[in-house]
């Protein structure tokens, strides 16, 4: 158990809808990113935020939003859904605000379907 | 720009034989380099990373990997495979910048018995 939880496990919806998923970090860990991982494009960085503000930014769509609330937890919002968007979302967090140099614990994901 | 091949989507190996898994990457400026491992239905999770300091580095579950600048790799290797090591592999490389983070496409590492 990294100790980062996500919510839903799983979430089925239709084209054209509008859903949120949501990530709360390890205690005391300031950086929550979002990540994608889908058969067509394997694993994708999606964004990165750091104490409440926007930190870094990969292949995110402009349909897809997120943003961290002061007490850290994380919300990833994918409106205008489409099949192609069906994938396993993850979560992850870390201490420090660099994407790259320090260790990032993961979530379980939220598998979302698109139908 | 960076980015990561990871050549063999699939390898196979007998327990107890030696594991490699094949990465190469791209990157304008030095890298970071990372191994990630994905158990069945479970996140990712940091298995050793490469960040300018010793070459050869050394990670969890005595998986170890090594940076040559020269040949653009940072291969994974084992000595010994176990059955608990069946799993799926992520290479991924990020940049001094340290605004993007890049993956490959993963290798499933398959171990008989």
């Amino acid at each position: 158990d990294s100790g980062v939880t996500q919510t839903p496990k799983h979430l089925i919806t239709a084209t054209g809808q509008r859903v949120t998923l949501r990530c709360s970090p390890r205690s005391g860990d300031l950086s929550v990113y979002w990540y994608q991982q889908s058969l067509d494009q394997g694993l994708q960085f999606l964004i990165q935020y750091y104490n409440g503000e926007e930190r870094a930014k990969g292949n995110i769509l402009e349909r897809f939003s997120a943003q961290q609330f002061p007490d850290l937890h994380s919300e990833l919002n994918l409106s205008s859904l489409e099949l192609g968007d069906s994938a396993l979302y993850f979560c992850a967090s870390s201490s420090q605000p660099g994407l790259a140099a320090f260790e990032q614990y993961f979530g379980p994901g939220t598998r979302l379907t698109v139908t | 720009a960076q980015s990561v091949t990871q050549l063999g989507s699939h390898v196979s190996v007998s327990e107890g034989a030696l594991v490699l898994l094949r990465c190469n990457y791209s990157s304008s400026v030095p890298p970071y380099l990372f191994w990630y491992v994905q158990y069945p239905n479970q996140g990712l999770q940091l298995l050793l990373k490469y960040t300018s300091a010793a070459t050869l580095v050394k990670g969890i579950n005595g998986f170890e990997a090594e940076f040559k600048k020269s040949e653009t790799s940072f291969h994974l290797t084992k000595p010994s495979a176990h059955m608990s090591d069946a799993a799926e592999y992520f290479c991924a490389v990020s940049g001094d910048n340290n605004n993007d983070m890049r993956f490959g496409a993963g290798t499933r590492l398959t171990v008989k018995p």
